[in-house]
C-alpha cells in the first residue's frame, strides 16, 4: 500500500534554533499534504495544507512565518520550525491522500525544545 | 459545530470480548467519507476502516466493523474479540465532497485489560 514516511521520528533541539522535518511520499505522488500537530492525549490540529508548486495555506491561528512549509515535489513537503521555543515542543504528523478514500500518515515527529 | 464528536475519552474492555467505540458526525454535504484510526504509543495513525456515504452496506475489515446509521449520522467502530494489542487512542474521521481535509475527533483511549 502507500506509504508515507516522516522523518526525523524525534529531535530535541535548542531554543532559538530551527528544525526541519521531513515528509515523503515514497510510492505516490502527492500534489497535496498536511501537516498536524497534536498535543499529549489531544486530537490531530490540521496546522497548514501544502500543496506542490504553491504557497501553503494555514489554519488560523498558525503563524506562516514561525511553521515554513515547502512542497517542492510531489513526494516531498518539509514543515521548518523556526526559532523554536519550548512551546513548540509537540507532536508534529503529516499525512498525504494518494488515489482513492484515505489519507496515508507519516511516522510523526515528537519535537522537543529545551 | 464540531464535524466528529467522541463522546468516550476512555474506554475498558476485557480481553476476547466486543467493543464499541461511539462517532457522530455533522455535515450538510451529501458525498462523504468516514475513516477511523488507531493511533498506539508510537504516534504512528493506523487506518483501520472506510465508509463511504453512498455505501449501502456496513464497512467490515477482518475484526473491525463500522456501525454507520446515516439518519443518526453515527459511524461506531465495534472491534470484536478485543487483543492486548488493540489497546490505544482510536481516532474517527470525515472527509467532506471531494476535499482533502480530514476533520478528526478527539479520540477514544482504549485499554484491553486481560
Amino acid at each position: 500500500g502507500a506509504v508515507v514516511s516522516q522523518h526525523p521520528s524525534r529531535v530535541i533541539c535548542k531554543s532559538g534554533t530551527s528544525v526541519k522535518i521531513e515528509c515523503r511520499s515514497l510510492d505516490f505522488q502527492a500534489t497535496t499534504m498536511f501537516w498536524y500537530r497534536q498535543f499529549p492525549k489531544q486530537s490531530l490540529m490540521l496546522m497548514a495544507t501544502s500543496n506542490e508548486g504553491s504557497k501553503a495555506t494555514y489554519e488560523q491561528g498558525v503563524e506562516k512565518d514561525k511553521f515554513l512549509i515547502n512542497h517542492a515535489s510531489l513526494t516531498l513537503s518539509t514543515l521548518t520550525v523556526t526559532s523554536a521555543h519550548p512551546e513548540d515542543s509537540s507532536f508534529y504528523i503529516c499525512s498525504a491522500r494518494a488515489r482513492g478514500h484515505q489519507a496515508f500518515f507519516g511516522q510523526g515527529t515528537r519535537l522537543t525544545v529545551v | 459545530a464540531q464535524k466528529i464528536t467522541q463522546t468516550q475519552p476512555g474506554m475498558f474492555v476485557q480481553e476476547k470480548e466486543a467493543v464499541t467505540l461511539d462517532c457522530t458526525y455533522d455535515t450538510s454535504d451529501p458525498s462523504y467519507g468516514l475513516f477511523w484510526y488507531k493511533q498506539p504509543s508510537s504516534g504512528e495513525m493506523i487506518f483501520l476502516i472506510y465508509q463511504g456515504s453512498y455505501d449501502q452496506q456496513n464497512a467490515t475489515e477482518g475484526r473491525y466493523s463500522l456501525n454507520f446509521q446515516k439518519a443518526r449520522k453515527s459511524a461506531n467502530l465495534v472491534i470484536s474479540a478485543s487483543q492486548l494489542g488493540d489497546s490505544a487512542m482510536y481516532f474517527c474521521a470525515m472527509r467532506e465532497g471531494a476535499g482533502n481535509q480530514f476533520y478528526f475527533g478527539t479520540g477514544t483511549s482504549l485499554t484491553v485489560i486481560p
